[in-house]
């Protein structure tokens, strides 16, 4: 079974601090996401990457910058925490060009005070 | 640009019956088709995908998925609703991006509630 884990399942942090978020996948997947998860506004996507060193903007980037030096881990960084970044952060991988479904971590939930 | 919208909020069942979930999309081009269900504290699990062939797709844990092009949805169902599948469900949609890739797009999320 394809495992993605996370870090942290629950962080508090304070306005200003830098946060960082870990994933690691054990699947080799090329394809790495990050989302955001806010009630009624479903998961939007931050960030993603589709091989090391690669990075591709997704629809809500301001305010996040990702690292992906191995091809297993992919980490999510917010440089100057704000509290409108409390949120659950889900990160998920993905096999090559002929691969659909996506694998999830359990979640980071993150609260910035 | 593709999409997809889950008009309820919340959908509630009594324990046995059949349960719906909606879903419509609105993509260029062949849809892709995606169910999730996130159980409370943990992260998505993949239900069930349309890609092409028979519109209706079986899953995982009693799911089925119908498929109807004229009516753009993508609805999710299951014949006797349990306790346990009480949990947020989400539908989605694959977007090509450079290189080839795939990434989804997802719907806000409906609320399933099975009553006992």
């Amino acid at each position: 079974d394809v495992k993605v884990t996370q870090s942290s399942r629950y962080l508090v942090k304070r306005t200003g601090e830098k946060v960082f978020l870990e994933c690691v996948q054990d699947m080799d997947h090329e394809n790495m996401f990050w989302y955001r998860q806010d009630p009624g506004l479903g998961l939007r996507l931050i960030y993603f990457s589709y091989d090391v060193k690669m990075k591709e903007k997704g629809d809500i980037p301001e305010g996040y910058s990702v690292s992906r030096e191995k091809k297993e881990r992919f980490s999510l960084i917010l440089e100057s925490a704000s509290t409108n970044q409390t949120s659950m952060y889900l990160c998920a991988s993905l096999g090559g060009r002929s691969s659909y479904e996506q694998y999830f971590g359990p979640g980071t939930r993150l609260t910035v005070t | 640009a593709q999409s997809v919208a889950q008009p309820e909020d919340q959908v509630n069942v009594a324990e046995g019956n059949p349960l719906t979930v909606k879903c419509t999309y609105s993509v260029s081009g062949n849809p892709y088709l995606f169910w999730y269900v996130q159980y409370p504290n943990r992260g998505l699990q993949f239900l069930l995908k349309y890609i092409t062939g028979d519109n209706l797709v079986k899953g995982s844990y009693g799911f089925e998925a119908e498929f109807n092009k004229s009516q753009t949805s993508f609805h999710l169902k299951k014949p006797s609703a349990l306790v346990s599948d009480s949990a947020l469900y989400f539908c989605a949609v694959r977007d090509r991006v450079s290189g080839g890739y795939n990434k989804l797009i997802f719907g806000a999320g409906t609320r399933l509630a099975v009553h006992p």
